[in-house]
């Protein structure tokens, strides 16, 4: 199956500051990603989709100014926190789909856990 | 509203044992619907994938069925072994096309040896 890749695996970070979480297609293109939040013990939920050279899509309740999709190639997609608080600390994950493979599987990234202080 | 529900929240078994996780949708009108595994702190591995054509797929020890008029789909795991315990998610595309998912909670299952 295709392969997505998040980085950093987990941070840590004082209240305040940005953090930067990148999702790779390491080989295919992906010209939309999907990012997903889930809080312990909940599932994932969606939080905005991601378009290649365009504004990202947010789902409703996620402030856009606080999380900052960036998908400025096809094959890496950004998610800024910015200003973090405790109540940001979540896992994140993305996904993405690779569609030569005509299969409509979705697959994810390992996550990035965020916790901030 | 288009949600997916999985039932049992969580799941103890012995060793050995079949069982069957189920999962349900409120939109029969589905597109696919995948079946991850989640193993704590990390992130999904995708087990299997039904179109909605389809009635069931299998790998391995591995089966999940879908009956889209009920709503209604399952996983069948044969001779459960420990390294099986894990959260297993279901989740539902119901829009054709580069869409996304729409997760259950899981269900959390636990295989004791």
């Amino acid at each position: 199956g295709a392969v997505v890749s998040q980085h950093p695996s987990w941070v840590i970070c004082k209240s305040g500051t940005s953090v930067k979480i990148e999702c790779r297609s390491l080989d295919f293109q992906a010209t939309t990603m999907f990012w997903y939040r889930q809080f312990p013990k909940q599932s994932l939920m969606l939080m905005a989709t991601s378009n290649e050279g365009s504004k990202a899509t947010y789902e409703q309740g996620v402030e856009k100014d606080k999380f900052l999709i960036n998908h400025a190639s096809l094959t890496l997609s950004t998610l800024t926190v910015t200003s973090a608080h405790p109540e940001d600390s979540s896992f994140y994950i993305c996904s993405a789909r690779d569609l030569r493979l005509n299969t409509g599987e979705l697959f994810f990234g390992e996550g990035s856990r965020l916790t901030v202080l | 509203k288009q949600e997916v529900t999985q039932i049992p929240a969580a799941l103890s078994v012995p060793e050995g044992e079949n069982l069957v996780l189920n999962c349900s949708f409120t939109d029969s009108a589905i597109y696919n619907l995948q079946w991850f595994r989640q193993d704590p702190g990390k992130g999904l591995t995708s087990l299997l994938l039904i179109q909605s054509s389809q009635r069931e797929q299998t790998s391995g020890r591995l089966n999940a069925s879908l009956d889209k008029s009920s709503g209604r789909s399952t996983l069948y795991i044969a001779a459960s072994q420990p390294g099986d315990s894990a959260t297993y998610l279901c989740a539902v595309q119901w829009n054709s096309g580069n869409t996304p998912l729409v997760f259950g909670k899981g269900t959390r299952l636990s295989v004791i040896a």
